[in-house]
């Protein structure tokens, strides 16, 4: 079992549509990033979390440390958001650094 | 402000080579992190520099060595290729590193592609 578990895998939305993509982990955590990846590989990270709620345009992030889960959603979706979406975390320890484990990602298709 | 800068960003080696890849952080950003991406064992944790020493390295065989200049500049080497190493190599920078209570933003770069023939 992965420590990281994402779900869906595959997600096809129409263009409006609100969008939920879950991740649930294992471990202990100092934090989770939420990051996205077009096709041609670049990944941008949208969010780091360590608690609570974050938001930044249509996208809402959510975590709740003692369920060890996390949401991302998409407010509004747009074609333009057609991506994976991957979730990761920094698992805790003082010799874990900076070490990300991910989750396997979620391929978001909106249609218009 | 630049972002992380990975150069190249396409290569094509034969088996048996060897080849570096290189990743350029974000201005003051100390910490730089590899990771290489195949479709079959999608991201996987390869090393993590800081203040030119490694810190962590990933379950991967001792042909992917990397170093760290005093510039915070890292390098990736491989050597002896194998088909297998064809992947993505993305490499991410922070500030300092992740752990005892701190927590930083990783950020990363475009990625290397490497296709080994």
């Amino acid at each position: 079992k992965n420590e990281v578990e994402q779900s869906p895998q595959n997600l096809t939305a129409q263009e409006g549509e609100f969008i939920t993509i879950n991740c649930s982990y294992s471990v202990g955590i100092s934090a989770l990033h939420w990051l996205q990846q077009h096709p041609g590989g670049g990944i941008v990270s949208l969010f780091m979390l360590s608690s609570g709620k974050k938001k930044h345009g249509r996208l809402i992030a959510t975590i709740n440390i003692q369920e060890k889960h996390s949401s991302l959603h998409i407010t509004a979706s747009h074609p333009r958001d057609s991506a994976v979406y991957i979730c990761a975390v920094f698992p805790w320890g003082e010799t874990s650094g900076s070490r990300l484990t991910f989750g396997e990602g979620t391929q978001l298709t909106v249609n218009p | 402000k630049a972002g992380v800068t990975q150069t190249p960003r396409y290569l094509i080696k034969t088996r048996g080579q060897q080849v570096t890849l290189s990743c350029s952080p974000i201005s003051g950003h100390r910490s730089v992190s590899w990771y290489q991406q195949t479709p079959g064992q999608g991201l996987q944790f390869l090393f993590e520099y800081f203040s030119e020493t490694q810190r962590n390295k990933g379950n991967f065989p001792g042909r992917f060595s990397g170093r760290q200049f005093s510039n915070s500049r890292s390098e990736m080497n491989v050597s002896t290729l194998e088909l297998g190493d064809s992947a993505l190599y993305l490499c991410a920078s922070s500030l300092v590193p992740t752990g005892g209570g701190i927590s930083t933003e990783a950020f990363f770069g475009q990625g290397t592609r490497l296709t080994v023939v």
